[in-house]
């Protein structure tokens, strides 16, 4: 069975320090993986998808990148924001349902 | 265009009374799924319809659970009846093709039951 975990569970950080989520992986034989940001009270925005014969993505200030063979997938901010301050989250496809972790909130302190 | 919407945004219901939650696509996405979050735990899948046909309801927890997608179109999801263990925030999500695309989350339905 697939079992997806996200650490840290929290992380705060000052305003403009780049910053790594990392999301981790069971069963190597994703299809894709994808990062969400959750808002509260509000549903899920995807950011990024990595295709699994892909190593990594990039919009904007983010990059999202897939070590299949490690288990790994990290989730790059760059200059955060007080805006990035959201729960974000890694789902990964795998035999055709999606996977998901419990989530990085993120705290960006002006 | 719009995006995946859900009805309602929040129910209150009593244990042992019925709920019915509805989700309608993205227009044109034949994929449909529905997930739920309970307190503290990860987001997990429930079923996966294409187009009025489930796929795969594999996640569906009991009996309890219904869901339809009549006409391939909007989809409702029934607790009959609820109970405590229930309680939880439902999210639908539609892509146009099974894999490789992205899902559209909507904005989830959060579900007490006292």
């Amino acid at each position: 069975k697939q079992e997806v975990t996200q650490i840290p569970a929290a992380l705060s950080v000052p305003e403009g320090e780049n910053l790594v989520l990392n999301c981790s992986f069971t069963d190597s034989a994703i299809y894709n993986l994808q990062w969400f940001r959750q808002d509260p009270g509000k549903g899920l925005t995807s950011l990024l998808l990595i295709q699994s014969s892909q190593r990594e993505q990039t919009s904007g200030r983010l990059n999202a990148s897939l070590d299949k063979s490690s288990g790994r997938s990290t989730l790059y901010i760059a200059a955060s924001q007080p805006g990035d301050s959201a729960t974000y989250l890694c789902a990964a496809t795998h035999r055709n349902q999606f996977y998901f972790g419990t989530g990085t909130s993120l705290t960006v302190i002006p | 265009e719009a995006g995946v919407t859900q009805f309602p945004s929040h129910s209150v219901i009593e244990k042992g009374q019925t709920v019915t939650l509805r989700c309608d696509p993205i227009s044109g996405h034949d994929n449909l799924y529905w997930y739920r979050r309970v307190m503290g735990k990860e987001i997990k899948f429930l079923l996966h319809f294409v187009k009025e046909s489930k796929q795969d309801e594999s996640g569906m927890p009991n009996n309890r659970f219904l869901a339809e997608r009549t006409g391939g179109t909007y989809s409702t999801l029934k607790v009959q009846p609820a109970e405590l263990e229930d309680s939880g925030v439902y999210f639908c999500a539609s892509s146009q093709t099974q894999v490789g695309y992205e899902q559209y989350f909507g904005p989830g339905t959060r579900l007490t039951v006292t």
